[in-house]
């Protein structure tokens, strides 16, 4: 199993600020995964930042509004940038372990945006 | 592309057994997943099958999977109140493993 924090576990920020939310596990990970939670809805996957490569988004998602650090194998960072109302959400880190194959996700991070 | 449905509400009575469905589309899907979510919380990992299985049994849990007709169903057996929460199911495909999630389903079990 892998245990995973996350910094900071909420905030409300202003319009057109920046936050950094931060993902901590407790063992080295290749592959690790960004998702967003929308108030009552699904989880969506914003982008893959596995260490040692650029980070891949999915579509709707681009590098300049989240972009992504992956410094080492148990830390990555997710920036949400010029933030609007639409992006209150709840974002996630997950990661990939195995075998077995495992996925992980932390606790979260419940942005408001104000 | 792929897709995860699931039904959005179930109630049961505490005691009786719980059955929470889903269907999912990508026929090359190779593990799919059962996770948990309590109020105010991350997800919880319950359980996964991996795609060459028909059925995993864990305590009060078991999963089937039929490949054929792509479904696959969590059983929760004596449900207790502590169950209550939203259930979602997850299928990963292919080997970047990102997962596609259903829309979950709310259990609420009843006393």
């Amino acid at each position: 199993s892998a245990v995973i924090s996350q910094k900071p576990s909420r905030d409300i920020c202003q319009r057109g600020t920046s936050l950094t939310i931060q993902c901590q596990v407790d063992s080295q990970v290749t592959m690790m995964f960004w998702y967003r939670q929308q108030p009552g809805q699904s989880l969506t996957l914003i982008a893959t930042a596995n260490q040692g490569s650029e980070a891949t988004y999915e579509s709707g998602f681009v590098i300049d509004k989240f972009p992504i650090s992956r410094p080492n194998l148990t830390f990555s960072t997710l920036t949400v940038s010029n933030m609007s109302p639409e992006d209150s959400s709840i974002y996630l880190c997950s990661v990939g372990t195995g075998p077995p194959y495992e996925q992980y996700f932390g606790p979260g991070t419940r942005l408001t945006v104000t | 592309g792929e897709d995860v449905e699931q039904s959005l509400f179930l109630s049961v009575r505490e005691g009786d057994s719980s059955v929470i469905n889903c269907t999912y589309t990508d026929s090359s899907s190779t593990y799919l997943y059962w996770y948990k979510q309590e109020p105010g919380a991350g997800l919880q990992l319950l359980t996964y099958i991996f795609s060459n299985m028909d059925m995993k049994q864990d305590q009060r849990l078991t999963v089937l999977l039929n490949k054929k007709d792509k479904h696959l169903s969590l059983r929760i057996a004596d449900t207790q109140t502590g169950d209550s929460a939203i259930y979602f199911c997850a299928e990963e495909a292919g080997s970047a493993r990102q997962l596609t999630f259903g829309s979950g389903t709310q259990l609420t079990v009843l006393p």
